[in-house]
């Protein structure tokens, strides 16, 4: 596509219920990462996918968040047992592969958690 | 693993004045170093970056700086616009992964 394409762009969940959100990623991009940005902060590293290499899970916060790339494009990340503290925006980015070329971000999720 | 530290974390500035951002980073394998603008509401949008064989970049009014000895870098925006008027992100990555860490985000306000 054209760019990088989240959805849902919000979504509102109850605590303790699982939550899907995806990415699609601008095609032919190799690389993949996701971002949480809560209110009025930075933005946090959760995981990065480069092609078949085994994922980089070094930022995500909790074993109740994982995520996959399925046919190196298309990825979901997943969070378990939602709890309040997941509110926040969840960015999505890809870059044409590893070396250092500037992100394209999605427009995000928002995430609430009630 | 890198750490950014971002100063300040609020800038307001007349509209003509210049705006300067600053950034620390902490692995001296770092390489390569981009901003990042975001409006309200909206997606980051990359507005400059700039590589460690370069120690300064321009493009129209605004500059990046990069002094690898001391590991920071700044952003250079002259006569600001109330346009300009946005949070900026530094960031810097992490080893030859492209994963890019990011400061903590400066809110700058240009009065007009």
């Amino acid at each position: 596509g054209a760019g990088v394409s989240q959805s849902p762009s919000n979504k509102v969940t109850e605590k303790g219920k699982d939550v899907e959100l995806r990415c699609d990623p601008i095609s032919g991009h190799t690389a993949l990462y996701w971002y949480r940005q809560s209110l009025g902060q930075g933005l946090e590293f959760l995981i990065y996918f480069q092609g078949n290499s085994a994922p980089d899970k070094s930022g995500l916060p909790s074993d109740r968040f994982s995520a996959e790339r399925t046919g190196g494009s298309v990825s979901t990340l997943t969070i378990q047992r939602t709890q309040q503290e997941d509110s926040a925006v969840y960015l999505c980015a890809s870059n044409r592969d590893s070396r250092n070329y500037g992100y394209t971000f999605g427009s995000g999720t928002r995430l609430t958690v009630v | 693993g890198e750490n950014v530290e971002q100063h300040p974390s609020t800038l307001s500035v007349q509209e003509g004045d210049s705006a300067v951002i600053k950034c620390t980073y902490s692995d001296s394998a770092s390489n390569y170093f981009p901003w990042y603008k975001q409006e309200l509401g909206k997606r980051p949008q990359l507005i400059i970056d700039i590589r460690s064989n370069v120690g300064e970049k321009k493009d129209q009014r605004i500059a990046v700086t990069l002094n690898k000895t001391a590991k920071h870098f700044s952003l250079h925006i002259t006569e600001t616009q109330p346009e300009d008027s946005a949070v900026y992100f530094c960031a810097a990555s992490s080893g030859n992964t492209g994963k890019l860490i990011f400061g903590q985000g400066t809110t700058l306000q240009v009065k007009p």
